[in-house]
Parts: C-alpha cells; structure tokens; sequence
C-alpha cells in the first residue's frame, strides 16, 4: 500500500522568508506526485505536478518542487513567502489506483 | 467552464439518521472520486466511479455507499450516522478514471449531533 507522510503539522513564517515543506511517499513502483493547497474558506486547488522528466517541476504562484526518486521525497519550495500563502498545504501520490493524501501542512505566514 | 458543484454546502443530522449528499463534476467529466477530511485523518479516499461503475474503494464501513448517474453525477449515502462521521466530504473529478489530475468541489461539511 502506498503512504505519504509530511514532516511538519505547523509551520509559521515571516513574509519574504524562504519555505520548504517535507513529503515522503512510500510506493515500490512508478508514481505520479501532486501538492495541492486549500486556502482559508476555499476548495482544494493543485499546486504542482510530477509526472515524469525533469524532476524540478515548477508551479503556480511562485511554487516549485523537486522529485528525488532515491529519497523517496517530493518536497516543496518558495524562496519568498507572502502573507496570502497562508492555507493548507497537501502532498499526494498515486501509485497504482487510488490518491493517497499527507496528513497536510498548515502555514501561517505573519505580515 | 463550472467547476465541481457539491449539495448541500451544509448539514446537521443527528446520530443514527441517513444523509445522502451530491456531487456534480465538470461538463465532459466522467469520473468522480469522494474523499473524507478531518483534522486527525486528513483526507481519506472513500470511492472512485466512473461511466456509472465504481471503480475503487477505500477502507470505510458499509454504512458508505455511492453511486453514479449517465449524467456523471454522483451521490454518496452515509446510514446510520455516528459522531464520527462528521466530517467534511470533498468531491473530485477528472476526465478519465484513474486520471491523475483531480478537481476538488467546495465540500458538503457534515456535522453529527
């Protein structure tokens, strides 16, 4: 079965300070990697996604990710974080059939 | 183009009723998911349908069922509600089963009393 585990519950940061958030997926064969994001009072939305090539896989609003295959880890970065991207952060995977979610992260980012 | 729709936005049932909940997906979108949120469990898939035939299921009691319509929409059942259940209930949809990319719904946030 497949699992995905996020380091950090909590996370709170200063604007303009540089954000990375863990995951780690555990899957033996190929997967597809997602980091999705719910801000306050609104739906889930995708952030990024890794399908395959290039492991650094940039997304909306600044965001990026970078696939390492042999740590099993798809982490998330933002060299500047602004108080809007205060929300909930949510790392996938999809191995075979079903999406498998992280626990989630939630960001706090003060002004 | 809409996005997905979920009904009702909100409800509050009590222990041992029955609610049933809706989800409509995005025109041309054939397959549809439903997950449960909670702050302990985060989100945890509970089935996955597609052109009316469920595809998948999670680890969740058979008091949850669903079901799909030719029209792509969905329902999913909850009977005999416990406290347990309250939760909030994400629908998702992409275009084909098993497709990665998933649209989330606002959810139907279940409260059970």
């Amino acid at each position: 079965a497949q699992s995905v585990s996020q380091h950090n519950h909590h996370v709170i940061l200063s604007e303009a300070a540089s954000l990375e958030l863990g995951c780690n997926y555990s899957y033996g064969g190929t997967v597809n990697l997602f980091w999705y994001v719910q801000y306050p009072g609104q739906h889930l939305q995708l952030l990024l996604k890794y399908f395959s090539g290039d492991p650094l896989v940039k997304g909306i609003k600044g965001f990026e990710a970078e696939f390492i295959k042999s740590k099993f880890s798809f982490n998330l970065r933002k060299p500047s974080v602004q108080w809007s991207d205060t929300a909930e952060y949510f790392c996938a995977v999809k191995g075979y059939s079903t999406l498998t979610f992280g626990k989630g992260t939630m960001l706090l980012v003060s002004p | 183009k809409a996005g997905v729709t979920q009904t009702p936005r909100y409800l509050i049932k009590t222990r041992g009723q029955q609610v049933t909940l809706s989800c409509s997906p995005i025109s041309g979108h054939r397959s549809v998911s439903w997950y449960q949120q909670t702050p302990g469990q985060g989100l945890q898939f509970l089935f996955e349908y597609f052109s009316e035939t469920q595809r998948n299921k999670g680890n969740f009691p058979g008091r949850f069922s669903g079901r799909q319509f030719s029209n792509s929409r969905s329902e999913m059942n909850v009977s005999t509600l416990e406290l347990g259940d309250s939760a909030l209930y994400l629908c998702a949809s992409n275009g084909l089963a098993g497709a990665d990319t998933q649209y989330f719904g606002p959810g139907t946030r279940l409260t059970v009393l």
